[in-house]
């Protein structure tokens, strides 16, 4: 079984502030993490994925993301935010084997101000 | 190279009605997934598709059930609703199996309202 937590449901944030928006997992096996971010009444869209190779991952608009093992997180970031990043970011975990299924966590809202 | 779409975009229903929901995956993807989400909450994954087959399913009832067709487009369909089954229902296409071509694509989702 596999479960992520986002530990945050609302972050605000200035504009051109940084930001991180935190996520750890449970899984008792290897993993794919993923970010995906939707905005209002539209789909999800992927940020960024770590597959394996380097824990650092960097994605659309600006975010990255590091993945930690020790630690079971997978943090976005992004050094300064616009006011087009107002939405809600999903953390979300599959297994890495064959079978697809993947766990979102309950999704943080990112909220720049002015 | 045309997205993955959904229809219808709204609908309503009565409580105990049917209703069929379409996908029509990325073009050349094999793999399709149907989730739901309920308002302030994080997709739920109902089931997956793979060339046709049900490849793996959540935590949801029997009542939930689905069909992927030849050129990988799919169907999902709920019975006798129930007030809890409104929610965003959200389909996503992948290449498949193969793990450096994980990447799952979403449509804009079919909002289900159950009166």
């Amino acid at each position: 079984a596999q479960s992520v937590t986002q530990l945050d449901s609302q972050v605000p944030v200035f504009e051109e502030a940084p930001v991180e928006l935190r996520c750890n997992y449970s899984s008792s096996v290897s993993v794919y993490l993923f970010w995906y971010v939707q905005y209002p009444n539209q789909g999800l869209q992927l940020l960024l994925k770590y597959l394996s190779g380097s824990t650092l991952v960097k994605g659309i608009n600006g975010f990255e993301a590091e993945f930690n093992k020790s630690q079971t997180s997978f943090h976005l970031r992004k050094p300064s935010v616009h006011i087009s990043d107002t939405a809600e970011y999903f953390c979300a975990v599959s297994g890495s084997g064959g079978y697809q299924k993947v766990t979102f966590g309950t999704g943080t809202k990112l909220q720049v101000i002015p | 190279e045309t997205g993955v779409t959904q229809s219808p975009t709204h609908l309503i229903k009565t409580r105990g009605q049917q209703v069929t929901l379409r996908c029509s995956s990325q073009s050349g993807h094999n793999t399709v997934s149907w989730y739901q989400q309920a308002l302030g909450q994080g997709p739920q994954f109902i089931f997956q598709y793979y060339r046709e087959e049900e490849n793996g399913r959540g935590n949801f009832p029997p009542r939930f059930s689905g069909l992927q067709f030849p050129n990988y487009s799919s169907e999902l369909n709920v019975n006798a609703l129930e007030l809890d089954d409104s929610a965003l229902y959200l389909c996503a296409s992948s290449l498949g199996m193969d793990r450096g071509r994980y990447e799952q694509y979403f449509g804009p989702g079919t909002r289900l309202t159950v009166t």
